[in-house]
């Protein structure tokens, strides 16, 4: 299994421009999650989705757009960036609510915005 | 809110030396308390997990143990390796749903 991938691993962007951070996973996991890290906040949840069709918001979830048409993808829009956007992003994934809590991390995606 | 505090943000110590890490935690009613290791430049592989039931966990040279009721957790590494040298982080799951709150991490570097 390749586990949790993400791409691109570096991207640059000017203020206004749109993007999509992909994330897929072929463990079969039901739910998967997007986090930003940044120094001194640690890591916050943005959005998360349990299922196929169904998504919610995180902590962060402002500026940020996410769909879950498949089990396996689970893409992160940004509309329109922000320097306040730059940051490293980390998709997740695990089993499913009522399974191991063990959570399975990509390696990220370490975005500028200028 | 919940809020999840690990001392010290950083830590130097030389190889072969025992080492005890630090996460506080503001709500005691957790789900579970997992500890993560982040690589520089990766993302983060799972070390440990406790249940909210569970009072420790082991796994080779380290051994996690969680006091619900004072709000702490510790990460415990023997025999310490400059292949340990990483930011290790600890994060909880509330009682419900399955947000995971994180601490900032502690730089742990281990010196040959």
């Amino acid at each position: 299994n390749a586990g949790v991938t993400q791409t691109p691993k570096f991207q640059v962007l000017k203020t206004g421009q749109s993007m999509t951070l992909q994330c897929a996973q072929d463990m079969n996991h039901e739910y998967m999650s997007w986090y930003r890290q940044d120094p001194g906040m640690g890591l916050r949840l943005i959005h998360y989705s349990v299922g196929a069709g169904i998504t919610d918001q995180g902590e962060v979830p402002n500026g940020y757009n996410v769909s879950r048409s498949t089990t396996e993808d689970f893409p992160l829009r940004l509309l329109s960036a922000a320097p306040s956007q730059t940051s490293v992003y980390f998709c997740a994934s695990k089993k499913g609510l009522a399974g191991p809590d063990t959570q399975y991390f990509g390696p990220g995606t370490r975005l500028t915005v200028l | 809110k919940q809020e999840v505090t690990q001392i010290p943000a950083a830590l130097s110590v030389p190889e072969g030396e025992n080492l005890v890490l630090n996460c506080s935690f503001t709500d005691s009613a957790i789900y579970n308390l997992q500890w993560f290791r982040q690589d520089p430049g990766k993302g983060l592989t799972s070390l440990l997990l406790i249940q909210s039931s569970q009072r420790e966990q082991t796994s080779g040279r380290l051994n996690a143990s969680l006091d619900k009721s004072s709000g702490r957790s510790t990460l415990y590494i023997a025999a310490s390796q400059p292949g340990d040298s990483a930011t290790y982080l600890c994060a909880v799951k509330e009682t419900s749903g399955s947000r995971l709150t994180f601490g900032e991490g502690t730089q742990l570097t281990v010196n040959p």
